[in-house]
């Protein structure tokens, strides 16, 4: 059965720190992965996936994500954070060409700092 | 735009209602998919369907009910059976194949008063 286990529920950055949050995930066949974030009071939304083309993955708002298979981590990060960063973000995976369900970690919340 | 509806944004339930939330898409995803969000606990699947007039069970189905008779559509009836249905209520679509992740609507507050 597949699983993400996101380290750390709350994660405080300075603005213009590194920003780096935590995924590793755990599945039988090679997966698709995903992040998304989530703003107050708002849906998801799509930041970036892993389909199995290239392991370092860009997404929008300047994010990117690295497979890393050995370790089965899949991190979110962004070199230089900013105020609008701040949100809750949820890491997710699927199973290659089987169920197409997602699970979701349970979320990180993002706090920037001034 | 395609995109995925979910109305209303805030509903509020009286102690032994039914309430009914709408999820609508224009995306033509064959899957649809509703999940409860509460502080703390991520994201819980209650129901999804994979195509028309068929749904599956999620991790926490107990107190609600779907139907799937459009392939647009996808509406979730929280009963009175639900005993804490406080929560924000997101529906998700995607295709078979799932390659592209889930589009997630905005959004339903349900709260018991």
């Amino acid at each position: 059965a597949q699983s993400v286990t996101q380290l750390g529920s709350h994660v405080s950055v300075s603005e213009g720190a590194l920003v780096l949050l935590r995924c590793n995930y755990s599945s039988s066949v090679p997966p698709y992965l995903f992040w998304y974030v989530q703003y107050p009071n708002q849906g998801l939304q799509l930041l970036l996936k892993y389909t199995s083309a290239a392991t370092l993955v860009k997404g929008i708002n300047g994010f990117e994500a690295e497979f890393k298979k050995s370790e089965t981590s899949f991190h979110l990060t962004k070199p230089s954070a900013h105020m609008s960063d701040a949100a809750e973000y949820f890491c997710a995976v699927s199973d290659r060409g089987g169920s197409e369900k997602l699970v979701f970690g349970k979320g990180t919340k993002l706090t920037v700092n001034p | 735009d395609g995109g995925i509806t979910q109305s209303p944004k805030y509903l509020f339930r009286k102690e032994g209602q039914n309430v009914t939330l709408s999820c609508e898409q224009n995306l033509n995803h064959d899957a649809m998919y509703w999940y409860r969000q509460d502080p703390g606990q991520g994201l819980r699947l209650i129901y999804y369907s994979q195509i028309v007039n068929d749904f599956q069970k999620g991790d926490i189905a107990e107190g609600y009910s779907v139907s799937r008779e459009k392939k647009e559509s996808f509406p979730l009836t929280v009963t009175s059976a639900q005993k804490n249905p406080t929560a924000f209520y997101l529906c998700a679509s995607s295709t078979q194949t799932g390659v592209g992740g889930y589009t997630f609507g905005s959004g339903t507050r349900l709260t018991v008063v």
